[in-house]
């Protein structure tokens, strides 16, 4: 069984561009989630999309968005880049229960200069 | 909110000998419990989880945590280590209560096995 796939693994922007993410998860799950992780704040849930739908969200600004396509795959998408926002973005999929396993994803590295 | 302190940003420690990492997570009426592990340039992978019932908790590579909630803490213990548990170790806890899947981590645990 394939795992998480995240494209791309690494990219480079400028401050001020926008970026877009993104995720696909393991067949047959429908939950996936994200997370920003830095040497500053570690690990930080950003969002989670079951079914095309925003199901939770994480305590970040507006510049921070994402959607879920029928396939369940993801895109996370950051507008107005600031250099804070250089990070480890992980995708995470799951079937969708509180109580079932969260598949990690390689992540993406972005490093804003 | 949940919050989740893991006490020991590094852990060095020799081959063989037992470690534990520790964790310690702010109360609530009831919660879920992970133990992850990331190795260089890679995503996170369950070690193990506690959702109910035992509190003493066996996950994989020989690892396992104990469930403690008078002291709200859920420390991880491996008998005998290797070289190759060098990684980071992440505690993370959700609230069932809500349903959310949101993990909330600690900020890290960083395991040196020297030969």
């Amino acid at each position: 069984k394939a795992g998480v796939t995240q494209t791309p693994r690494y990219l480079i922007k400028t401050r001020g561009q926008q970026v877009t993410l993104s995720c696909s998860p393991i067949s047959g799950h429908r939950s996936v989630s994200w997370y920003q992780q830095t040497p500053g704040q570690g690990l930080q849930f950003l969002f989670e999309y079951f079914s095309e739908t925003q199901r939770n969200k994480g305590n970040f600004p507006g510049r921070f968005s994402g959607r879920q396509f029928s396939n369940s795959r993801s895109e996370m998408n950051v507008s107005t880049l600031e250099l804070g926002d250089s990070a480890l973005y992980l995708c995470a999929s799951s079937l969708g229960t509180a109580t079932d396993e969260q598949y990690f994803g390689p992540g993406t590295r972005l490093t804003v200069t | 909110a949940q919050s989740v302190t893991q006490l020991d940003s590094q852990v060095p420690v020799f081959e063989e000998a037992p470690v534990e990492l520790r964790c310690n997570y702010s109360s609530s009426v009831s919660v879920y419990l992970f133990w992850y592990v990331q190795y260089p340039n890679q995503g996170l992978q369950l070690l193990l989880k506690y959702l109910s019932g035992s509190t003493l908790v066996k996950g994989i590579n020989g690892f396992e945590a104990e469930f403690n909630k008078s002291q709200t803490s859920f420390h991880l213990r491996k008998p005998s280590v290797h070289i190759s548990d060098t990684a980071e170790y992440f505690c993370a806890v959700s609230d069932p209560d809500t349903g959310r899947r949101a993990l909330t981590f600690g900020s890290g645990t960083r395991l040196q096995v020297q030969p």
